[in-house]
């Protein structure tokens, strides 16, 4: 079974733009989560998502949003980016959330 | 509040020795406990899990313990080697996942 996909992998934005990220779950999972990984804060919950729903949030911005779509596949978008959104962004499934999660190898994202 | 700690950021082992890995927790309501390996360049990968109805629980050359009484848990590695070398992180479960900072772990041939 192929695992979590994610792409891009890296991505170079400057200040004020907008950028989406894209995760393809492991194929019967349908828990999408996705955190943001920093040498500062470590591995932040940004939120989950079931059945196209978003079932969790964390403590994040209105900036960051996501969704998912009815194959569960998943997109984060993070609108009017600053220089500390610069981080690994991971994503994470699992067939119903709550239990053991299987992550990508993120989307590292520098903010000029 | 809650959080999910670790006692030491690094950690250096001789290859062959066993390594062992803490985390402290601060939530009583805690149950579902999961140990990452994280190499560099990857994401997390799982290792091994515990609920709180367990104390130990083993996989191959990995054991996990967990201390409720004074809300520790434990990553145990047998005869590590140049291939454990990452970064550990514990994390509990909640439906989303709370990790802790994360143990370096170096292998010293």
């Amino acid at each position: 079974k192929a695992g979590v996909t994610q792409t891009p992998r890296y991505l170079i934005k400057t200040r004020g733009q907008q950028v989406t990220l894209s995760c393809s779950p492991i194929s019967g999972h349908r828990s999408v989560s996705w955190y943001q990984q920093t040498p500062g804060q470590g591995l932040q919950f940004l939120f989950e998502y079931f059945s196209e729903t978003q079932r969790n949030k964390g403590n994040f911005p209105g900036r960051f949003s996501g969704r998912q779509f009815s194959n569960s596949r998943s997109e984060m978008n993070v609108s009017t980016l600053e220089l500390g959104d610069s981080a690994l962004y991971l994503c994470a499934s699992s067939t119903t959330g709550g239990e053991t999660q299987y992550f990508g190898p993120g989307t590292r994202l520098l903010v000029l | 509040g809650e959080s999910v700690g670790l006692h030491l950021p690094t950690l250096s082992v001789q290859e062959g020795d066993n390594s062992i890995i803490n985390c402290a927790y601060s939530n009583s309501a805690s149950d579902y406990f999961i140990w990452y390996k994280q190499e560099s360049g990857k994401g997390p990968q799982f290792i091994i899990d515990i609920r709180s109805n367990m104390d130990k629980r083993q996989g191959q050359r990995v054991t996990v313990l967990l201390n409720k009484t004074v809300k520790h848990l434990s990553l145990q590695i047998a005869a590590t080697q140049p291939g454990d070398s990452a970064v550990y992180f514990c994390a509990r479960s909640q439906g989303n996942l709370i990790f802790g900072k994360g143990t370096k772990l170096s292998v010293k041939p």
